[in-house]
């Protein structure tokens, strides 16, 4: 299983809007709902921001949103703030029965 | 997010195998599926294996099937990933995960152990 498609990298001044995609298949992202995206800052484990393609965890921000459209889902962080500033990456479960990941996106607040 | 404490992981030789625990900190890991993900330097997470909450399910990534085993310990509440037959290519953190839906989201996840596979 190839990793999904994620542009390397980001970046937008505080206060702007920045999307992310993640493109896979019809294998997994365009076959289920069940796309979640995580925020890794360095040297930490990832955290779970959306999962279920829009649901985002009690805790995390509402400038962060997401949607899925055919085989691509995307990630939008709306107001960006310095604290955005980590690697995010797609995942997705997949017709094989497995997770797969993006190849992430590098997020550079300037 | 639930506390997740992972530890086993060490310097092994190539063909070598490790043991790798995840033990739960205030919570019942038993109550939930579980994943091993793993993540090379400098690289991005890749999913190892899952097992389901009761252990009746168990399924592994192509990169592991035949050399890593996932298993869990419900009287100690301890989740394991065995690891056999070690390549270099196997150098990662490993960190385990809860699966907090459908098989569609790891919501808690540990710190990591890290696993050196070199001769």
């Amino acid at each position: 299983q190839s990793a999904l498609t994620q542009p390397p990298s980001v970046s937008g001044s505080p206060g702007q809007s920045v999307t992310i995609s993640c493109t896979g298949s019809s294998n997994d992202i365009g076959g289920y709902n069940r796309v979640s995206w995580y925020q890794q800052a360095p040297g930490t484990a990832p955290k779970l921001i959306i999962h279920d393609v829009t649901i985002r965890p009690s805790g995390v921000p509402d400038r962060f949103s997401a949607s899925k459209s055919g085989n691509t889902a995307s990630l939008t962080i709306s107001g960006l703030q310095a604290e955005d500033e980590a690697d995010y990456y797609c995942s997705s479960y997949t017709r094989s029965i497995s997770c797969v990941f993006g190849s992430g996106t590098k997020v550079t607040v300037l | 997010q639930l506390q997740l404490v992972e530890s086993g992981g060490g310097v092994v030789q190539p063909g070598g195998s490790l043991r790798l625990s995840c033990a739960a900190a205030g919570f019942i890991v038993r109550g939930y599926g579980m994943h091993w993900v793993r993540q090379a330097p400098g690289k991005g997470p890749e999913w190892v294996a899952v097992i389901w909450h009761d252990g009746s399910k168990k399924y592994y990534s192509d990169s592991v099937r035949g050399r890593f085993t996932i298993s869990r310990d419900v009287s100690m509440d301890t989740l394991y990933l065995q690891l056999n037959s070690l390549r270099v290519e196997d150098t990662a953190v490993y960190y385990c995960a809860t699966e907090d839906g459908d098989f569609s989201h790891m919501g808690s996840w540990g710190q990591g152990t890290l696993v050196t596979v070199a001769s």
